[in-house]
């Protein structure tokens, strides 16, 4: 997963607890995702950011929210955490040349809300 | 509305024999087609795509997928499976409406019995 690294790897929270999940890419690419997973959902998407200060929904938004800062970073905020936010959360970027090229993904984020 | 359908949640299959991952979409356009895998406790690889072109696409690992437009299908296939293949799979379409979505079948588990 090298070029996409995603902080914290772990996390516990409590219900109503508020956090930040980093995630920064070094391949100077401009579409970036946030999405969760969960057993027999896949992959669902939360926020793209297709450029630098542009944001948009996807599929389930609710209770989040993005940052998109700059060309690296796009930051996804949980500002009250709900058991049901408990999933693993993945950025991702599409790799360079082409609009219709693959999505790279980063390790993951394991989130658990108590 | 766009969607993905992976109708296995598991395949089994001895190592050694020919593997197939069943994937059909509904899709208003042109299809782009993908195959992701994920292996335990790591971030999604890309494996193949469709674009355009021959209908059946090379991609990493042996795999290969056949993309068939009268049947909607993109299903994934490997000769001769090995222990080592067993993963959960994802195939995925992108949104050709213009926009950055990727939409995400629910994943199937593949498992190579030796």
């Amino acid at each position: 997963n090298a070029g996409v690294t995603q902080t914290p790897k772990f996390q516990v929270l409590k219900t109503g607890q508020s956090m930040t999940l980093q995630c920064a890419q070094d391949m100077n690419h401009n579409s970036m995702y946030w999405y969760r997973q969960d057993p027999g959902m896949g992959l669902r998407l939360i926020y793209y950011s297709a450029s630098e200060g542009t944001t948009d929904k996807g599929e389930v938004p609710n209770g989040y929210n993005v940052s998109r800062l700059n060309k690296r970073e796009f930051s996804l905020r949980l500002e009250s955490a709900a058991p049901s936010q408990t999933s693993v959360y993945f950025c991702a970027i599409i790799l360079a040349g082409s609009s219709y090229n693959e999505q790279f993904f980063g390790p993951g984020t394991r989130l658990t809300v108590l | 509305a766009q969607s993905v359908a992976q109708p296995e949640d598991q395949v089994n299959v001895a190592e050694g024999n020919p593997l197939t991952v069943k994937c059909t979409y509904s899709v208003s356009g042109n299809p782009y087609l993908f195959w992701y895998v994920q292996y335990p406790n790591r971030g999604l690889q890309f494996l193949l795509k469709y674009i355009t072109g021959d209908n059946l696409v090379k991609g990493s690992y042996g795999f290969e997928a056949e993309f068939n437009k009268s049947q909607t299908s993109f299903h994934l296939k490997k000769p001769s499976a090995l222990v080592s293949d067993s993963a959960l799979y994802f195939c995925a379409v992108r949104d050709p409406s213009g926009t950055y979505k990727y939409i995400f079948g629910t994943g199937t588990r593949l498992k190579v019995l030796a």
